[in-house]
């Protein structure tokens, strides 16, 4: 049963747009909601996160969006650019579960110069 | 601070054998987080530690699969006999259990191959 899905396995986009990345869950708990970003052959990195009590929350480029009552989070990234390509992984925690952190099936982002 | 340490970087091993991967966590970090990342199931966790305690280990896919932390500063997740459905990377991750939800430092991985 898979909490976290991220229905998108890729995404391509010309430097300079808007990329916009999709997350869905299903846990109803979850109250803490982040995205990671990973390159080849290194571990995952924290890029932002947003508290359940929140619908947005920006830091620089990187917006992240939450839709409580969809069960629905995106991410952001405007304006893209070619260091942006990479591996991104939404992942959902919630104090019940000791904030262990539940990962989605990650979307390749490329983005083309 | 050099981050979270995995060790080795890389193994290949036969079908049957033993496997050991190694992890040294962030100082003063007192959560420890094994996952394991593969094509079909992306980021699953395996096994977390508070305080070098086991707190779950729900997501260890058999008995074949053991992990301990013997001390705040070394973890080890053992597979014994390994099997080709093994291969992955692997990944451990540390971070302060009230500031979690800061997110995990994750190291670089481990990619195992079992042929």
């Amino acid at each position: 049963d898979q909490q976290v899905k991220q229905n998108s396995p890729s995404l391509s986009v010309q430097e300079g747009r808007i990329s916009i990345l999709n997350c869905d869950y299903t846990n109803s708990m979850f109250d803490y909601f982040l995205w990671y970003k990973k390159y080849p052959a290194e571990g995952p990195t924290f890029l932002i996160s947003i508290s359940s009590i929140k619908d947005k929350n920006e830091d620089g480029r990187f917006t992240v969006f939450l839709n409580k009552s969809a069960k629905h989070l995106s991410l952001h990234i405007v304006p893209s650019q070619p260091g942006d390509s990479a591996v991104y992984f939404c992942a959902a925690s919630s104090k019940a579960a000791g904030n262990k952190l539940t990962f989605g099936g990650g979307t390749r982002v490329l983005v083309k110069p | 601070d050099a981050g979270v340490i995995q060790s080795p970087r890389h193994e290949v091993t036969e079908m049957g054998q033993e496997v050991t991967l190694r992890c040294k966590p962030i100082s003063g970090h007192n959560s420890l987080f094994w996952y394991r990342q593969t094509m079909m199931r992306g980021l699953e966790l395996l096994i977390y530690f508070n305080n070098n305690v086991p707190i779950d280990d729900s997501g260890m896919p058999e008995d074949r699969f053991s992990a301990k932390m013997p001390n705040a500063s070394f973890s080890t997740l053992k597979i014994q006999p390994s099997e080709p459905r093994d291969s992955a990377v692997y990944f451990c991750a540390s971070s302060l259990a009230h500031r979690a939800n800061y997110g995990y430092t994750f190291g670089s991985g481990t990619r195992l191959t079992v042929v």
